[in-house]
């Protein structure tokens, strides 16, 4: 089955940093490609949705500086936490969808934990 | 936009009996419902979905029942075992797979199996 990489699995930072993580479509094209966020005991809130070469369309309430997102190839789209802070800690999940009748595959999730 | 109301938000079973979780949502150009188990810490597995052009869709232990009109769906899973223990989310989508259109999520079930 398709399968979607993301990387790293689990980061712990000091409050200020700048936090990149990778989404990676290892064996299919991925025309657009969804960061959703999920705190402890909750539901998953999808954040942006990118499609390749283009601007992300971000959900209402997430800021688009402090949130950047890079859909550059058709397999990776990385997602930036700029100058993050404590309640920037969550679970970060990627998704994947290509075209046609495939449903979308999501990445195993970064723990991002600021300090 | 898309609202998904999931209930449960928890639901207790003994091993062996069936489990029953509800989801409504409220755009009617909704087209395509996904169940997802997320283990803890874990990426959401898909489990079974259903587009709006069919009414139920069996896999084994698991059934997926959809009512357009009263735009709500359910996810039945028979014979439970302790390893069905996860949680449970419900999604929706406008695509016809959720392939390049973006997933609202519910709120999410606890399913605890007990011996």
């Amino acid at each position: 089955g398709a399968v979607v990489s993301q990387h790293p699995s689990w980061v712990i930072c000091k409050s200020g940093t700048s936090v990149k993580i990778e989404c990676r479509s290892l064996d299919f094209q991925a025309t657009t490609m969804f960061w959703y966020r999920q705190f402890p005991k909750q539901s998953l809130m999808l954040m942006a949705t990118s499609n390749e070469g283009s601007k992300a369309t971000y959900e209402q309430g997430v800021e688009k500086d402090k949130f950047l997102i890079n859909h550059a190839s058709l397999t990776l789209s990385t997602l930036t936490v700029t100058s993050a802070h404590p309640e920037d800690s969550s679970f970060y999940i990627c998704s994947a969808g290509g075209k046609g009748q495939q449903p979308q595959h999501f990445g195993d999730g970064t723990r991002l934990s600021i300090l | 936009g898309e609202n998904v109301e999931q209930h449960p938000s928890t639901l207790s079973v003994q091993e062996g009996d069936s489990a029953v979780i509800k989801c409504t949502y409220s755009d009617s150009a909704s087209n395509y419902f996904p169940w997802y188990k997320q283990e803890l810490g874990k990426r959401p597995q898909l489990i079974i979905d259903i587009r709006s052009n069919v009414g139920e869709k069996k896999d084994q232990r698991i059934a997926v029942t959809l009512n357009k009109t009263a735009k709500h769906f359910s996810l039945h899973i028979t014979e439970t075992q302790p390893e069905d223990s996860a949680v449970y989310f419900c999604a929706a989508s406008k695509g016809i797979t959720g392939g390049g259109n973006k997933l609202t999520f519910g709120t999410g079930t606890q399913l605890k199996v007990e011996l």
